[in-house]
């Protein structure tokens, strides 16, 4: 059973960087059908996909994100990490790391798998 | 980018009820969507893919229809378990978007 465990710190000041990891276990973070992403969620709202990452490195963002996002796999260890820069309140949220399934070998992926979610507070 | 609009926002049934929520595609989205179930205060779970196909393990009174931009996610008989925020969400390209969610409740 595949499961996924996000971690980092829970409250995090205005105008600096938001880091998060997800470590997966059950499962290789290498294997070839899946895309690793982050998804967030405010308090009493729906979900937004912040990003991916593929085995091999390969990235896509969010468009409405993608100049303050970063995210990066160690397949060593089996995890991957979310960086987000300059926060502001707008950024509280729920955060989550989820498997994305891809449909044959397209980047077309749902998610079958998530963490547990943490939330993530910006505030002084 | 592809905007996905559920509708109703919430609604409320009896048990037993047959309830349907829609999700509709600013373009076409062929048959690349996906329904999630969170119930409060819980995560994600995912119900269906490829616009019918049941994940498994999801009671059989959930199902899944549509194609192109028109979804419907249908419960034939309401359970108390399935109160819960359902999200539809596209995959045929980037970024992968969620709708906004329709909020059941028991009547």
């Amino acid at each position: 059973q595949v499961q996924l465990q996000e971690s980092g710190p829970g409250l995090v000041e205005p105008l600096q960087t938001l880091s998060l990891t997800c470590t997966v276990s059950g499962g290789s973070i290498s294997s070839g059908r899946y895309y690793w992403s982050w998804i967030r969620q405010p308090a009493g709202k729906g979900l937004e996909w912040i990003g991916r990452i593929y085995t091999s490195g390969n990235t896509n963002y969010n468009p409405s994100l993608k100049s303050r996002v970063t995210i990066s796999v160690d397949t060593s260890k089996n995890q991957f990490s979310l960086k987000l820069n300059s926060v502001t309140a707008a950024d509280t949220a729920v955060y989550y790391c989820a498997r994305g399934i891809a449909v044959a070998v397209t980047p077309k992926y749902y998610f079958d798998y998530w963490g547990q979610g943490t939330l993530v507070t910006v505030s002084s | 980018d592809i905007q996905m609009t559920q509708s109703p926002s919430s609604l409320s049934a009896s048990v037993g009820d047959r309830v349907t929520i829609s999700c509709r595609a600013s373009q076409g989205v062929s048959n690349y969507l996906a329904w999630y179930q969170q119930k409060p205060g819980k995560i994600p779970e995912l119900l269906i893919y490829a616009a019918s196909t049941l994940q498994s393990g999801v009671p059989s009174r959930f199902s899944g229809s549509g194609s192109g931009t028109d979804f419907t996610l249908t419960i034939s008989s309401l359970q108390p378990e399935d109160v819960a925020t359902y999200y539809c969400q596209k995959y045929n390209s980037a970024p992968p978007t969620f709708g906004q969610g329709t909020k059941v409740e028991i009547k």
